[in-house]
């Protein structure tokens, strides 16, 4: 069965700090997403990744930045956290083709 | 542009059968996902539709039209645990990328 992990379900940080969300993925998937999820705008993809090293933007990538350095784990960066960034954050990953894309748990993220 | 629209809640009954729509607008289209999201919980896919037509599966039912940019999905004999929401999501045929709607809340009620 499909399985994607994100390393915490609830964080909370404080402004400035640099904050690190893991992802990792046990289905040798090679494209990973991170989204944004917010009441009443849906989700909204931050960045990709298509391979291992490679990483795309998506709709709203400032403020944010990704490591894919192995293929099972894609990792979101927020470089200096800021309260617009309080969120909850979705891991996906997929293969190709018709199959659709399997999402983590989640992580709801607070900055204060 | 790309735009995806589906009522933002939606209440039955127990029982009852729902239809939730959702309309689209794409540059290029290649599929169209329907995912179930509990509060707090990971959206988990239900259904998937690129020809056509209607996709059954046992008390759930996709249909998609391309010429009209049109989907619904289709809750039958619906349950206390189908309280959650819906989302609607369509594929981009250039960047392989999901345009997501912003979702229904669907309540269901005794």
């Amino acid at each position: 069965d499909v399985k994607v992990t994100q390393s915490s379900r609830y964080l909370v940080k404080r402004t400035g700090e640099k904050v690190f969300l893991e992802c990792v993925q046990d289905m040798d998937h090679e494209n990973m997403f991170w989204y944004r999820q917010d009441p009443g705008l849906g989700l909204r993809l931050i960045y990709f990744s298509y391979d291992v090293k490679m990483k795309e933007k998506g709709d709203i990538p400032e403020g944010y930045s990704v490591s894919r350095e192995k293929k099972e784990r894609f990792s979101l960066i927020l470089e200096s956290a800021s309260t617009n960034q309080t969120s909850m954050y979705l891991c996906a990953s997929w293969d190709r083709g018709n199959q659709p894309q399997h999402f983590g748990d989640g992580t709801r993220l607070s900055i204060l | 542009g790309q735009n995806i629209d589906q009522p933002t809640e939606m209440t039955a009954t127990e029982g009852a059968i729902v239809q939730i729509n959702c309309t689209y607008q794409t540059s290029g289209f290649n599929g169209l996902f329907w995912y179930q999201q509990h509060a707090g919980e990971a959206p988990t896919f239900l259904s998937y539709n690129v020809l056509d037509g209607l996709e059954e599966k046992g008390r759930f039912s996709s249909f998609l039209s391309r010429s009209k940019g049109y989907s619904y999905l289709l809750l039958k004999e619906l349950q206390m645990k189908d309280s959650a929401s819906y989302l609607c999501a369509v594929r981009d045929r250039n960047t392989d990328k999901l345009i997501f709607g912003t979702g229904t809340r669907l309540q269901v009620f005794p």
